[in-house]
């Protein structure tokens, strides 16, 4: 069975903090994602990878930043976390047009 | 740009028959896809479509026309289970992006 596992569940961190989201699959895809969840506006993509060490911006990369030093694992950095960082992060990896998504990070930033 | 329009809110009765529309604006095409995500959970995939027609998969079925730049995913004999949010999704500009709606909520009453 096909797995994307985050990290954390929960998290709750303080405005300045640089936040790490963590996300393993185990699928061997190439193509992983970071997008956030926020009521009224669907999931917006953050940033996504489509390599080991290669990356691109999505729509809304601001005060992010990721890393994959390995396939199977791809990070999101929250340099400075912000309140208006607050939001569901979903971490996602696909072959072909599916997407299999990890169970969520709900992130509050106090 | 890359865009999808589906409306935000569709209530139906247990055992009714509901249709979710998805229109799109896409540089290129390659295929549109559902997505079900329950209260609290992850996105899940649904359905793909790649060509124009009908795709069925037990009670849910997708519609696409790729000339008219639209598509719907049908829902037949309602269960209370199927309560959940809706997603359409559309490849990006880059390989292996995804660009989604911003969701469907539908509720199923008894």
């Amino acid at each position: 069975d096909v797995k994307v596992t985050q990290s954390s569940r929960y998290l709750v961190k303080r405005t300045g903090e640089k936040v790490f989201l963590e996300c393993v699959q185990d699928m061997d895809h190439e193509n992983m994602f970071w997008y956030r969840q926020d009521p009224g506006l669907g999931l917006r993509l953050i940033y996504f990878s489509y390599d080991v060490k290669m990356k691109e911006k999505g729509d809304i990369p601001e005060g992010y930043s990721v890393s994959r030093e390995k396939k199977e694992r791809f990070s999101l950095i929250l340099e400075s976390a912000s309140t208006n960082q607050t939001s569901m992060y979903l971490c996602a990896s696909t072959l072909g047009g599916e997407a299999f998504f990890g169970q969520g990070t709900r992130l509050t930033v106090v | 740009g890359q865009s999808l329009e589906q409306p935000s809110e569709v209530t139906a009765v247990e055992g009714a028959i509901v249709q979710i529309n998805c229109t799109y604006q896409t540089s290129g095409f390659y295929g549109l896809s559902w997505y079900q995500q329950h209260d609290g959970g992850a996105p899940t995939f649904l359905s793909y479509n790649g060509l124009d027609g009908l795709e069925e998969t037990g009670r849910f079925s997708s519609f696409l026309s790729r000339s008219d730049s639209y598509g719907y995913l049908l829902l037949q004999e309602l269960q209370m289970k199927d309560s959940a949010s809706y997603f359409c999704a559309v490849p990006g500009r880059s390989q292996g992006n995804l660009i989604f709606g911003k969701g469907t909520k539908l509720s199923v009453k008894p």
